[in-house]
């Protein structure tokens, strides 16, 4: 496996359901991001963490809890979601900070029901 | 609120010509700019980014970078077909903190014709 890989690539929940977003980063890179898209909106910055320490909390509800066991690898942990949380969620890493750029892995589309 | 701002498209150009794709920010502090490219239904890819005042050309694109406009450009020349994407504006603000945070813009829709 190479570069940013994300899973699952679907997923559909109701609103009472647990279930968690995995995310592994083959680069050697020392930071991840998790990352909301929704139609007709800007990518929104969720949570930032840089060597395994969560340094960004972008204002997210606790109903989306991140947890990053090691470097490589960042989970994103979700329960009673509402309608309007569905939308793609994308994890990206970088080196250490972001000034060369994000490499982002395909991402998960998420709808809840 | 720091934003970054892009006219949303679409923008339409036949093919072989130049695509002009703009971007402006609002915090003078940044300091790194990226374009991202995005295929419907795929995730975004880095494809330039810059730091410096001035032109940065990489093959067929070249970003443009006027930090006292505090505005940045991406120039598409000899356009394809597979170039139609959406296109993001993504700038880094100043780090003064121990992270960064990056912020896209919300993309410029660009179709080529053939």
């Amino acid at each position: 496996e190479t570069g940013v890989t994300q899973t699952p690539r679907h997923l559909v929940m109701g609103m009472t359901n647990k279930k968690s977003l995995k995310c592994e980063q083959h680069l050697g890179h020392n930071a991840m991001y998790w990352y909301k898209q929704s139609a007709k909106k800007p990518l929104e910055l969720m949570f930032v963490y840089n060597f395994k320490e969560q340094t960004e909390n972008n204002s997210v509800p606790s109903r989306f809890s991140p947890e990053c066991p090691n470097s490589s690898h960042l989970f994103l942990h979700l329960h009673t979601l509402q309608p309007e949380d569905s939308a793609l969620y994308l994890c990206a890493s970088s080196p250490w900070t972001g000034i060369d750029g994000y490499t982002f892995g395909s991402g998960t589309r998420l709808t809840v029901v | 609120q720091k934003e970054v701002e892009q006219n949303s498209g679409p923008l339409s150009v036949p093919e072989g010509a130049i695509a002009s794709l703009n971007c402006t920010y609002s915090d003078r502090g940044s300091q790194s700019f990226f374009w991202y490219r995005q295929y419907s239904g795929k995730s975004p890819e880095l494809i330039m980014f810059i730091y410096s005042n001035g032109d940065k050309e990489d093959g067929r694109f070249t970003a443009q970078l006027n930090k006292a406009s505090q505005y940045v450009s991406l120039l598409i020349r000899d356009s394809q077909p597979s170039d139609s994407a959406t296109y993001l504006c993504a700038v880094l603000n100043d780090m003064k903190t121990s992270y960064d945070k990056v912020i896209f813009g919300p993309g410029t829709s660009l179709s080529v014709i053939p």
